[in-house]
This record gives structure tokens, sequence and C-alpha cells, in this order.
């Protein structure tokens, strides 16, 4: 089992829709979740961190988080052509240094 | 959000030479910086970790003698690429984290490494 599972779409949403990106991870001490935007050719982009069980919301970006499911999504609100990306989600493990990711959902975002 | 450069964003080397890039935190000093290596269409590999004034930990199958990383101060780090392959081609990036950040790690541009 990876550590860290997205799926990796291509998930295609048209444009004003609700895009919805899933992630799951396996090491339930994880205290410290991300989600990171990547365009190709590009690095990626930190998004949105969130730490605590429930949403948090910065501007059309929602993340969500359940510990106890060992689960976090990301909802991108009214979407455009210009979301669309690779999303990751990385995860800290509990005494890791480093960030795990996820392989990655590719969004397309349909004019 | 905290901003890391990275130097030069691309590079065309004759095979068996040496690369060097450099990473660097701008506005914050970086206890840790990663070095990442990136296929065309696949996954961010991590290939080693650095902590300022200490030896890199190399993840596994990665040669260290063949990458050399450097963390010389809070703000620098490099990675050298000796004696390059043309299956050393690939996208390097670099992240940095501060430990005021709530470890939230922050990426480079990248760098686009060709080696013919």
């Amino acid at each position: 089992q990876k550590e860290v599972e997205q799926n990796s779409g291509p998930l295609s949403v048209p444009e004003g829709a609700i895009a919805s990106l899933n992630c799951t991870y396996s090491d339930r001490v994880s205290q410290s979740f991300f989600w990171y935007r990547q365009y190709s050719g590009k690095s990626p982009e930190l998004i949105m961190s969130i730490y605590s069980n429930g949403d948090k919301e910065d501007g059309r970006f929602t993340a969500q988080l359940n510990k106890a499911s060992q689960y976090v999504s990301l909802l991108i609100r009214d979407s455009q052509p210009s979301d669309s990306a690779t999303y990751l989600c990385a995860v800290k493990p509990g005494s890791a240094r480093q960030l795990t990711f996820g392989s990655g959902t590719q969004l397309t975002v349909l004019p | 959000g905290a901003v890391v450069s990275q130097h030069p964003s691309r590079v065309i080397c004759k095979s068996g030479t040496s690369v060097k890039i450099e990473c660097r935190s701008l506005d914050f000093q970086a206890t840790t910086m990663f070095w990442y290596r990136q296929f065309p269409k696949q996954s961010l590999m991590l290939m080693a970790t650095s902590n300022e004034g200490s030896k890199a930990t190399y993840e596994q199958g990665v040669e260290k003698d063949k990458f050399l990383i450097n963390h010389a101060s809070l703000t620098l780090s490099t990675l050298t690429v000796t004696s390059a392959h043309p299956e050393d081609s690939s996208f390097y990036i670099c992240s940095a984290r501060a430990s005021g950040l709530a470890n939230e790690q922050y990426f480079g541009p990248g760098t686009r490494l060709t080696v013919t």
C-alpha cells in the first residue's frame, strides 16, 4: 500500500463547477497535510496547508481533513481553465523530516 | 509565501562533465533543504535531505558520490551532478523548509538538465 494515495485522473470538470480532489494516507500519526499545484513543466506551488480536522478555506480553495478516516481533500469552487494542473497531496509522517507526496491528480477544467 | 530561487533554470552539458545547481531561500533561513528529481509525466522523487552544516541524507538508490550536496549556509544549498550521463537528464527541483513555517516546504522553480 502506498503511503499517500491519490486518484491519478485525469479529472475533467466544466468551467464554473466544483472540482473535488481526494487523498488518503497510511501513517496515522501524520500531523501536517499540504496541497501543491504543479503546472506542466513547472515546479510545485504550495496552495493549502491543513493541520486540524475540519475545513480550511482560502479563496476558491477548501481543504478538508478527517484524521479518523485518514483522508484529506481539496475542493476548488468556480473552477477556471487556469486551474488545469496536476495537484499533489503531501503528508508529513509522524517522525519524518520530509514530506511524502502522492503521485498527483491531473485536473482539466474545460472552457 | 516564502521564496526559493534556483540557478540555472536550464543547463545543457556534455556527457562526462559536472554541473552545479544552486538553491537559495530568499526571505527565510532554511534549516532543511530537499532535492528532488522528476522525469516527464512522473512523480517527484526525493533524492536527498540536507541540514545546514551537516552531511546530506540520501534516499536509497541515489549515489552520494555522483550527486554531491552541500548545505553551507542557512540560505544556500548546492547539488553537483558529477560525470553526467544522458540518463541524468531530468528536472531537478529543490525545496526548503524553515522551522518557523509550520513544516511548510517551498519549492524552487527547478532546473532542467540535458546531458548530450
